[in-house]
């Protein structure tokens, strides 16, 4: 069964490092998207991705934030900067024609 | 603007009992409608949808859902809970437009015990 994989599944980072977290959709895939979830809080909308550029994006998306799809299978989130607030699980998810999402295991980002 | 609420934070049912999670949202047309499983340190699994159609919609792992349009709700049910059901269990609205993001409640943690 086809499923969308994240690496790493655990980043370690200093506070002001860049990270990149990676992501490979499933293939036949359109839209792209990453949410976040803080420790014991909900899954939040980040970013969305179609057509090879950004759809839609939340308040959470600021400049710090940016995505790429460098390759056409991989699908990348880079925060540029990273702040202690930034350490969360982060979900990348993609969909066929923008309705059923799937999801990966996710990557936890942890900012020390 | 859209949103999702469940009101239970916490439920803790025994093995072999029924189970009720409660979701209602607020969006001004129909949604899409999802209840996504996420057991400790996985990622989220979607149990089932509805977008249109027949309002009690069946899932994977023997779970329903059940869309109530004059409630706002989309209740996930199970008539015999497993051990294997603890997770946290999430409802999500989707909307109509675009790429469709998805909108998450806060998420409902069941504990099964024996």
């Amino acid at each position: 069964e086809p499923e969308v994989t994240q690496t790493p599944s655990h980043q370690v980072t200093q506070m002001g490092q860049e990270v990149i977290l990676r992501c490979v959709p499933i293939s036949n895939h359109l839209y792209f998207y990453w949410y976040r979830q803080i420790l014991g809080q909900k899954v939040e909308f980040l970013v969305s991705f179609y057509n090879n550029e950004i759809s839609e994006k939340s308040e959470i998306f600021d400049d710090q934030f940016s995505v790429e799809r460098p390759d056409g299978s991989n699908f990348t989130l880079k925060i540029r900067s990273t702040k202690l607030e930034d350490s969360a699980m982060y979900f990348c998810a993609s969909t066929q024609q923008g309705i059923e999402a799937f999801f990966g295991q996710g990557t936890r980002l942890t900012v020390v | 603007a859209q949103s999702v609420t469940q009101p239970d934070i916490h439920i803790t049912v025994s093995e072999g009992a029924s189970l009720e999670l409660r979701c209602n949202y607020s969006y001004g047309a129909t949604p899409y409608l999802f209840w996504y499983v996420q057991s400790p340190g996985q990622g989220l699994q979607l149990l089932l949808k509805y977008f249109s159609g027949d309002t009690l919609v069946q899932g994977i792992k023997g779970f329903e859902a059940e869309f109530k349009r004059s409630q706002s709700s989309f209740n996930l049910r199970k008539p015999s809970v497993h051990w294997s059901d603890a997770a946290e269990y999430f409802c999500a609205v989707g909307v109509r437009t675009g790429a469709n993001n998805l909108f998450f409640g806060t998420g409902t943690r069941l504990t099964v015990i024996p």
